[in-house]
């Protein structure tokens, strides 16, 4: 069975500090890998996908998340964020065969203090 | 284009008591997908349907949930006798076809009293 790992409960930064937050997953299969985000009040909004190819991904709102195969990782990453990126973070997981279902870590609480 | 669209986004029942949440696709998607969010928890899938069909509901308690999708109309979760266990948001997503990404509703947060 498939599972993801987000090692961060609660991150806390300041405006213009960089972000990683850690993500894992366990398979042994070819996997799709998103990032999704939930902004207070709002439902959950992609922010980025890997299917194949480049394994450096682009999303929106500057964030960006590199895909290691060899460590099972898909981290996410912003070289400074806004006090706007105040969010709920989602990594997840899905087979690449088919329309499959999501798996998602736990979450990772951002707050971002000027 | 609309999005997802869930409703109702509050639902408050007693012990006992059935609770019926809809969601409506986007507009040409036919993969509809339930999730449960517990508080402190990542979202847990329940159940994937297509039209009319239900793909996968490994998600899904055994007892008291059921979903649908018809042809014509919103995709519903019922769940009958509602515990307070059951209190939690659930999340609706749909998506087109080809492994497109999914695309979530607002949720419906379930109190029960």
């Amino acid at each position: 069975a498939q599972s993801v790992s987000q090692h961060n409960h609660h991150v806390i930064l300041s405006e213009a500090a960089s972000l990683e937050l850690g993500c894992n997953y366990s398979y042994g299969g070819t996997v799709n890998l998103f990032w999704y985000v939930q902004y207070p009040g709002q439902h959950l909004q992609l922010l980025l996908k890997y299917f194949s190819g480049d394994p450096l991904v682009k999303g929106i709102k500057g964030f960006e998340a590199e895909f290691i195969k060899s460590k099972f990782s898909f981290n996410l990453r912003k070289p400074s964020v806004q006090w706007s990126d105040t969010a709920e973070y989602f990594c997840a997981v899905s087979r690449a065969s088919g329309n499959t279902p999501l798996v998602f870590g736990k979450g990772t609480r951002l707050s971002v203090i000027a | 284009n609309a999005g997802v669209m869930q409703n109702p986004r509050h639902l408050v029942r007693r012990r006992g008591q059935e609770a019926r949440l809809r969601c409506s696709p986007m507009k040409g998607h036919s993969h509809v997908y339930w999730y449960r969010q517990l508080p402190e928890e990542g979202l847990k899938f329940m159940v994937y349907l297509q039209k009319e069909n239900i793909i996968d509901e490994s998600g899904m308690p055994k007892e008291r949930f059921s979903a649908e999708f018809p042809k014509e109309g919103p995709s519903i979760l019922r769940i009958q006798q509602v515990v307070r266990g059951d209190s939690a948001a659930y999340f609706c997503a749909s998506a087109g076809q080809n492994n497109q990404p999914q695309h979530f509703g607002d949720g419906t947060r379930l109190s029960i009293l």
